[in-house]
């Protein structure tokens, strides 16, 4: 099984502050990467797959970078709605796995 | 509008049984995968299952393999999830979400159902 460890568990900061967040895989999973937004109550929200590209109607303030093992989500200037929690998956391999979250909280 | 909507969650006791369904509406659902995934109280996100299209082909995830079965019905856009000899570990919102042409990512989500496992 592909373990994604996400860091930082926690990051605060401030509407207007950029964000970057980091997901490292276990083994090599090529671009397979996938990341998603969820806030308290909802469903999560599909924002980039296949490492950087964007999802249906996600904002350009959304991007992912990455290969191999190691990726970042970039929000380039928060906004009150992105306060939420962010998790990393891979397809490379079954069974699909879920990095254990990041919440981005307000400063 | 894509839609999602699960039903049939619950309380049961340990060792008992519940079926998930999931209703799709807004996309034709015969040419998408279909997954299963849960959230149990205050943690992440556990990938359960996925069904390919057609139906012929499934897969799990270790901790539910041999106790859960997915399922469709094109004719009714419509996937299940049987679940049995549930425990309380099982405890958790189950998403149903819509795989995008390339499997594995899932691009729209239901809201849940959630599932309570106790005595």
């Amino acid at each position: 099984e592909i373990v994604l460890t996400q860091s930082p568990a926690t990051l605060s900061l401030s509407p207007g502050d950029r964000a970057t967040l980091s997901c490292r895989a276990s083994q090599i999973i090529n671009t397979y990467l996938a990341w998603y937004q969820q806030k308290p109550g909802q469903a999560p929200r599909l924002l980039i797959y296949d490492e950087s590209n964007r999802a249906t109607g996600i904002p350009d303030r959304f991007s992912g970078s990455g290969s191999g093992t190691d990726f970042t989500l970039t929000i380039s200037s928060l906004e009150p709605e992105d306060f939420a929690v962010y998790y990393c998956q891979q397809r490379h391999n079954w069974p699909w796995t879920f990095g254990q979250g990041t919440k981005v909280e307000i400063k | 509008e894509v839609q999602l909507l699960e039903s049939g969650g619950g309380l049961v006791q340990p060792g008992g049984s519940l079926r998930l369904s999931c209703g799709a509406s807004g996309f034709t659902f015969r040419n998408h995968a279909m997954s299963w995934v849960r959230q149990a109280p205050g943690k992440g996100l556990e990938w359960v299952s996925t069904i390919s299209g057609s139906g012929d082909q499934t897969f799990y995830g270790d901790s539910v393999k041999g106790r859960f079965t997915i399922s469709r019905d094109n004719s009714k856009n419509t996937v299940f999830l049987q679940m049995n000899s549930l425990k309380a570990g099982d405890t958790a919102v189950y998403f149903c979400a819509k795989d995008a042409l390339r499997l594995g990512v899932m691009d729209v989500w239901g809201r849940g159902s959630t599932v309570t496992v106790s005595s």
